[in-house]
This record gives C-alpha cells, structure tokens and sequence, in this order.
C-alpha cells in the first residue's frame, strides 16, 4: 500500500536560518509528488510540485525540493526562512492505483522564531 | 477564475444531530474530495466523487457520506454527530489527472457540543 512518512510533526527554527522538512513515501508505482502549505485558519495551497524532468523543483517564495527516487524522498529546503513562513507544511502523492489516489502525509509544523 | 468555496464557514451543532456541508468547486473541475483535518489526527481523506460517482473512499463510518451534482458541486453529510466529529473539513477540487493539483477551500469549522 502506498503511504507518505512526514516525520517531524514540528520543527522550530530561527529567523534567517535554513530548514528542511522531510518527506519520504512508500509506493510500488510511479507517483507524482507535491508540497502543500496552509497557513493558519486557511486552506491547503501548492507550494511546489514534481511530475517529471529535473528532480530539483522550486517555488516562487524560495523553497525548493528535490525527487530522490533511490531513496523514495522528496524534502522540502529553504536556505533562510522568515518569520511569514510559519505554517503546516504537507508533503502528498498521487499515485495510479486503478484510479488515482491523492494521499497526504501527517503534516510538519514550521515555527520561525524571531 | 473563483476558487473553491465552502458554506457554511462556521457550524456548532449538538450530539446526535445531523449537519450538511457544501462545497462548490472551481469552474470545470469535475473531481471533488473531502477531508478532516484535526490536531490530533491530521489531514484525513474522506472520499473523492468524480462526475456524480464516489471513486475513492477513506476509512470513516457510514455516518460520513457525501454525493455530488451534475454541475459537479458536492455536499457531504455527517449524521448522529459525536463529540469526535469536531474538526475543520476541508474540500478540494481538481482536473482529472492525477499530475494535477489540488485546489482547496477554506474549510468548515464544525464544532460539536
């Protein structure tokens, strides 16, 4: 069965500094991935995603990630965060399993400390 | 292009009773999913209805159900509502395809009392 391991549920971190969030996930078949980011009392929206070509992807606020099929990851990195990136951070799959299933891993909360 | 919308943002129900909750998807987005989210358990997937059909479902009670509409719009239902039920749940849209993004709503807050 296919599964997606976030596995810090919190990560705190000072201004200015580097972060990464890790993601790693569990699948026989070929998955598409995504990071998703929800800032308080809001919806999920796309931060990034890979579906193929360069496994280095970036978003437009200066997160990137990167497709490690060997080692079944896809970690999120910001080389200096701020104070405006706190939020939960989602890493999912879409996998083709018969019809194509979406599936969220457990989520890693960012607190940026001043 | 309207994003996802979802009615009513904030609901307080009591135990037992039933609760409807909307969700009206972006503009040619046939696929519509549903999911709870609480501090506990985090995100969980409900089910996914594509062209009126359920396609994928989690692994909640009968309780939870949902359908959609010919004009793709869906609404889920949550009957004999416990103390657990309360959360935020949130839907999202898509075009078919599972390379496409998921757009979501801002959520329904349900609080049970």
């Amino acid at each position: 069965a296919q599964s997606v391991t976030q596995l810090d549920s919190q990560v705190p971190v000072f201004e200015e500094a580097p972060v990464e969030l890790r993601c790693n996930y569990s699948s026989s078949v070929s998955v598409y991935l995504f990071w998703y980011v929800q800032y308080p009392n809001q919806g999920l929206q796309l931060l990034l995603k890979y579906l193929s070509g360069s496994t280095l992807v970036e978003s437009i606020n200066g997160f990137e990630a990167e497709f490690n099929k060997s080692q079944t990851s896809f970690h999120l990195r910001k080389p200096s965060v701020h104070i405006s990136d706190t939020a939960e951070y989602f890493c999912a799959v879409s996998v083709l399993s018969g019809t194509y299933k979406y599936i969220f891993g457990t989520g890693t909360r960012l607190k940026v400390l001043a | 292009k309207a994003g996802v919308t979802q009615t009513p943002r904030y609901l307080i129900k009591t135990r037992g009773q039933q609760v409807t909750l909307s969700c009206s998807p972006i503009s040619g987005h046939r696929s519509v999913s549903w999911y709870q989210q609480t501090p506990g358990q985090g995100l969980q997937f409900l089910f996914e209805y594509f062209s009126e059909t359920q396609r994928n479902k989690g692994n909640f009670p009968g309780r939870f159900s949902g359908r959609q509409f010919s004009n793709s719009r869906s609404e889920m239902n949550v009957s004999t509502l416990e103390l657990g039920d309360s959360a935020l749940y949130l839907c999202a849209s898509s075009l078919e395809g599972p390379n496409n993004e998921q757009f979501f709503g801002p959520g329904t807050r349900l609080t049970v009392l």
